[in-house]
C-alpha cells in the first residue's frame, strides 16, 4: 500500500511565524510531490510542487525534499491568519500516474 | 466562468437510490479523475480516466462506476447508495505535459445517504 502521512494537527503559530508542515511517503518510486491547500469547505488548490532533492522557494513559501529520508516539508514564512487551512501533501509515483494524497494537516494563524 | 465544474453541488439521497454526479472541463485536458473526501483521510481516488478511451480503477473504486463521454465530462455513478458513501466528491483534471502535472479541482459535491 501507497502511503502519504501527515500529522493532522492542529498546528497552531502565532501571527508573523513560521509554520512548518511535514509529510512522508513510503514509496521509493515517488517522483513529485504536491501541496495542496484546501480551506473548509472549498475544493483544493495547489501551492507549489517540487521533484528535486533541496530546497524551492516561491513567496513566503519553501518546499523542501529529501528522497533519501522520504520526506517532504512545507515552510510558511510570515504565517498570516488567511493562511489558516488543511495543507495536503500529495505524492505522483511517476510521470502520468496516479496521485495519492494525505490525509492533510489543519493550520491555524492565530492573530 | 468556472473551468471544472461539478453537478449537483449538493444532493440528498436514499439508501438504494441510483445517483449520478457529473463533471465537465473547459480546461481542455486530457485527464480527468474522481476522488471522495472524508475527514481525517484526505482525498482518495475513485477512478480515473487519462482519454476517452482509457478508464482505471483507483483505490476505492468498489460501488462507483464511471462512464467519460467526452473529453471534456466525465460521469460518476454510485448504482445502489449506501449511508457509507456519503461523503464530499471532488472531480480534478489534468494534462500529459513534460513536467509534474498539476491536478485542477471542481468545487465538489456534498453527497448524503440517508
Amino acid at each position: 500500500q501507497k502511503e502519504v502521512e501527515q500529522n493532522s494537527g492542529p498546528l497552531s503559530v502565532p501571527e508573523g511565524a513560521i509554520a512548518s508542515l511535514n509529510c512522508t511517503y513510503s514509496d521509493r518510486g515517488s517522483q513529485s510531490f504536491f501541496w495542496y491547500r484546501q480551506y473548509s469547505g472549498k475544493s483544493p488548490e495547489l501551492i507549489m510542487f517540487i521533484y528535486s532533492n533541496g530546497d524551492k522557494e516561491d513567496g513566503r513559501f519553501t518546499a523542501q525534499l529529501n528522497k533519501a529520508s522520504q520526506y517532504v516539508s512545507l515552510l510558511i514564512r510570515d504565517s498570516q491568519p488567511s493562511d489558516s487551512a488543511t495543507y495536503l501533501c500529495a505524492a505522483l509515483q511517476w510521470y502520468g500516474q496516479n496521485f495519492v494524497f494525505g490525509p492533510g494537516t489543519r493550520l491555524s494563524v492565530l492573530p | 466562468d468556472a473551468d471544472v465544474t461539478q453537478t449537483p453541488r449538493n444532493r440528498i439521497t436514499k439508501t438504494g437510490k441510483r445517483i449520478m454526479l457529473e463533471c465537465s472541463q473547459t480546461k481542455g485536458h486530457d485527464r480527468m479523475y474522481w476522488y471522495r473526501q472524508d475527514p481525517g483521510l484526505g482525498l482518495r481516488l475513485i477512478y480515473y480516466s487519462f482519454d476517452v478511451k482509457d478508464i482505471n480503477k483507483g483505490e476505492i473504486s468498489d460501488g462507483y462506476s464511471v462512464s467519460r463521454q467526452a473529453q471534456a465530462k466525465f460521469s460518476l455513478s454510485l448504482e445502489s447508495a449506501i449511508p457509507n458513501q456519503t461523503a464530499l466528491y471532488f472531480c480534478a483534471t489534468s494534462w500529459q505535459a513534460s513536467g509534474p502535472d498539476e491536478q485542477f479541482f471542481g468545487p465538489g459535491t456534498r453527497l448524503t445517504v440517508l
